[in-house]
Formats: C-alpha cells, structure tokens, sequence
C-alpha cells in the first residue's frame, strides 16, 4: 500500500544552520508530494508541493524536489531561523481521495 | 472566508459521554475528512466524505460517527467516549477533484477523557 516514511525528530539545530528532513515513499501510480508544517497549537498548512518527477516546491526558503528514481520528497532550507520551529509532515496524494502523512519531524531552532 | 472552523477548541468528558465535534468549510470544497493527532503517531485519519450524503471510513472509524448533511458541514460525533479518544482533532477540505491541491486544516479540538 502507500506509504511515507520521514526521519524521526526531535532535530535540534542552531540558527542559520543548514536543514535536511529526509522523506521516501512507497505508492502506486503518480503521486503528488506535500509538506506542511505545524506550528504549536495549530492545524497543518501546507508548506510546499510537487505533482510531478523533478518539479521543485519551494516556500518561505524552503525546497524539495520531486524525485521519482529514488522515490524522495527531501526538504531543505539554507539558513534556519528560530521561527521556523515546528513540526514538518511529509504526504503523498494519489488518485484516490486520501492524503497519506507522514508522522512527522519536529524541528527546534536555538538562537 | 473563514476558511475551516471547528468548534470547540478544548473539551472535557467523562467516560461514557457522548459528544459532537463540529466542523464547517466556506470553500464549497467537496472532500472532507476528520483526524485524529496523537504524540509520535502523526495523523490518522477517522473518516471522511466526498460529497453531501456520501461519508466512508478511514483507519480508525471505530467509536465515531459522521454525517454530510450540507457541503459545509462535516460533525464528528463520538458515542460513548474512552479514554482512548483522548487527542487533538483535526478537520480538513480540500478540492477533491485536482489531486494537486492541498488540504486546508481546522485549528483543532483537544479532547480530553477522563
């Protein structure tokens, strides 16, 4: 079935460090690939996307790329800052209705 | 446009109880669903509709109702609670027919069961 697999928290990193949260995943056919992030007391919004192989998200600094060869949803960021703390969520959406999550990394950013 | 309401944001019950979570959308979004957020679990989704008198279950239905009397509204009750139920609830909307668009999360209801 489909699944997604994202690199267990917590990930602690100092301000303008550089961020990698690793995600694969497993799915039939052509998925389109989320990551939405979480602050505290909040629902999920959706960070960024991509609904095809090698299309790139990108967002508020933030990047992934699509990579089908390697069925990766990597998500970057150059220079973190304290207020991108929070819990990110890596998903896929198939050409059924279910969005599939991830079960989240939480990332905490050290002035 | 308010976007994905749900009221209330925090409750108490006690065991056996049984109460309605609700939900409403103003973005005539066909698809809606429900889910629940436990610590290191993710999210799990309970059910979910595609249209006004169409609900399916998801993974974990077990204990919870829903109805989808209007596109707006999508109310999760819960029977007899347990103290299993006890999480963070999440409605969300989405477009269901562009598999590109995202989904639009509530701010959530804490639950607490006691």
């Amino acid at each position: 079935g489909n699944s997604v697999t994202q690199m267990e928290g917590p990930v602690t990193l100092s301000e303008e460090a550089f961020l990698t949260i690793n995600c694969t995943y497993t799915a039939t056919g052509y998925p389109s690939l989320f990551w939405y992030v979480q602050y505290p007391g909040e629902g999920l919004q959706l960070l960024l996307k991509a609904t095809k192989a090698d299309d790139k998200g990108s967002n508020k600094g933030f990047e992934a790329t699509y990579r089908k060869e390697t069925t990766s949803f990597h998500l970057e960021k150059g220079s973190v800052q304290v207020s991108d703390s929070a819990v990110y969520f890596c998903a896929l959406l198939t050409g059924g209705f279910k969005t599939i999550f991830g079960a989240g990394t939480r990332l905490f950013v050290k002035a | 446009n308010a976007g994905v309401t749900q009221t209330p944001k925090f409750q108490v019950l006690k065991t056996g109880q049984s109460m309605t979570l609700q939900c409403a959308q103003d973005m005539n979004h066909e698809y809606m669903s429900w889910y629940r957020q436990d610590p290191g679990m993710g999210l799990r989704l309970i059910h979910y509709s595609v249209g006004a008198g169409i609900t399916d279950q998801g993974e974990v239905p077990n204990g919870y109702n829903v109805s989808r009397s209007t596109t707006e509204d999508f109310p999760l009750r819960l029977l007899s609670a347990a103290p299993s139920q006890t999480s963070v609830y999440f409605c969300a909307s989405r477009n269901y027919r562009d598999r590109g668009d995202e989904q639009y999360f509530g701010p959530g209801t804490r639950l607490t069961v006691t």
